[in-house]
């Protein structure tokens, strides 16, 4: 199965940062990849597809990047509601492989 | 368009629970789905895939031979039935649906609408 390690594991920052997180794969999976937000209680999100497409009704502070092996999410201005865990998803091969999660927090 | 899931609860470990998820508000019959799991505290992890005639499934290891995905189209369900329950396996189980997008000429596969989750827990 194609492992991907998503770093870092939590990250702290303050209301207007720009924030950066990872996902590495264990092999190429082309751009067959997706970022969700989870809040504490609810379903994930679609935040991001196709490892850089941005879902509709998502604000373009968010971001993706990357091909291959190598992916970002980048927020370029936390808002308030920003504050969450966020995954990456490949779905290029079966069985499709989550991230580890990155809890987003408040500094 | 809505996914919701139930059939979640208690359940002692070695037996078995099926779950379900019923889908309203599109056409079910043409679209790919999947379960997706989170134990307390923890990650998600993707469970298991099924196409949309059923002809084509995959499974996560940790629980193939032990799940089994499967669908009715006439009834706009997803089903996840769960045998051989294990203590890990207690965890808050979602049904997602997988849309095919068009991308520079690709096609690209997003999990756009999710289930509110059903939990089941194992223990004796």
């Amino acid at each position: 199965a194609i492992q991907m390690t998503q770093s870092p594991s939590s990250l702290s920052a303050s209301v207007g940062d720009r924030v950066t997180i990872t996902c590495r794969a264990s092999q190429g999976i082309r751009n067959d990849l997706g970022w969700y937000q989870q809040k504490p209680g609810k379903a994930p999100k679609l935040l991001i597809y196709a490892a850089s497409s941005l879902q509709s009704g998502v604000p373009s502070r968010f971001s993706g990047s990357g091909s291959g092996t190598d992916f970002t999410l980048t927020i370029s201005s936390l808002q308030p509601e920003d504050f969450a865990t966020y995954y990456c998803l490949q779905d290029h091969d079966y069985p499709n492989t989550f991230g580890q999660g990155t809890k987003l927090e408040i500094k | 368009v809505q996914l919701v899931e139930s059939g979640g609860g208690l359940v002692q470990p070695g037996g078995s629970v099926r779950l379900s998820c019923a889908a309203s508000g599109f056409t079910f019959n043409i679209y790919t789905m999947i379960w997706v799991r989170q134990a307390p505290g923890k990650g998600l992890e993707w469970l298991s895939y099924i196409s949309s005639s059923g002809s084509t499934i995959y499974y996560a290891d940790s629980v193939k031979g032990r799940f089994t995905i499967s669908r009715d189209n006439a009834k706009n369900s997803l089903y996840l039935q769960m045998d051989s329950l294990k203590d890990e396996d207690t965890a808050l189980y979602y049904c997602a649906r997988r849309l095919r997008a068009l991308v520079s000429s690709q096609y690209f596969y997003k999990m756009d609408v999710w289930g509110q989750g059903t939990t089941v827990t194992v223990s004796s």
